[in-house]
């Protein structure tokens, strides 16, 4: 199984851009670059997604390295509400035509009034 | 709007037990997942399915399993509950296929299980 790495943690500014980094040096041509958060108290929920271009949607944009085994998700002015776990998973095509995500272990993020 | 909801919030078990969770989804999503989730672990995969009475085996099975009767609900079981099983169980649900690379998975809320 591929597998990602990330920071532990974090800080930022409120109002500032934040990068969170993450490392996937094994990935598969067939495995989708997926980023979820994880609010207190809360299921993570669906942030972003990618293969080989960069992408961007109303919560952030994320950067995939040209050699797929890095990428980077931005969020571009940091609110105290988008303090949580950021996790960067791996899509990974199984066999049977499904699918199973990796996660990583997470950065949690602070942002600083 | 869509839902995951999973049968308890908390929930307290002697060692030995048999524990049922259960987790349903309204949005007649394909596959359903349990994962569970330790702090410097991340979420771990226990178990997946990707259609009613089908199931495949996650990165930690040992000492689960699993049951998916009807498309909405799946349930884990923990045969004879251990204190090492004592986490937090996410359960989450995603559509079969659809736009290449998509496949949004829903979360809900949580159980977090404690087993003394």
């Amino acid at each position: 199984d591929a597998k990602t790495t990330q920071p532990n943690s974090m800080e930022s500014n409120e109002e500032e851009p934040v990068h969170l980094p993450c490392n996937h040096s094994t990935i598969s041509g067939t495995d989708y670059i997926h980023w979820y958060r994880q609010l207190p108290s809360q299921g993570p929920e669906y942030v972003i997604h990618g293969l080989t271009s960069n992408v961007n949607n109303r919560m952030a944009s994320l950067a995939i390295a040209e050699d797929r085994k890095s990428s980077t998700l931005i969020l571009h002015r940091a609110t105290l509400r988008d303090a949580a776990v950021y996790y960067c998973i791996l899509r990974e095509l199984l066999t049977s035509g499904t699918y199973k995500y990796i996660f990583g272990t997470g950065t949690r993020l602070k942002v600083l009034a | 709007d869509v839902k995951v909801t999973q049968s308890s919030r908390y929930l307290v078990k002697r060692t030995g037990e048999k524990v049922f969770l259960e987790c349903v989804q309204d949005m007649d999503h394909e596959n359903m997942f349990w994962y569970r989730q330790d702090p410097g672990l991340g979420l771990r995969l226990i178990y997946f399915s990707y259609d009613v009475k089908m199931k495949e085996k996650g990165d930690i099975p040992e000492g689960y399993s699993v049951s998916r009767e009807k498309k909405e609900r799946f349930s884990l079981i923990l045969e004879s509950a251990s204190t090492n099983q004592t986490s937090m169980y996410l359960c989450a649900s995603s559509s079969l296929g659809g736009l290449a690379g998509v496949n949004e998975q829903y979360f809900g809320p949580g159980t977090r299980l404690t087993v003394t």
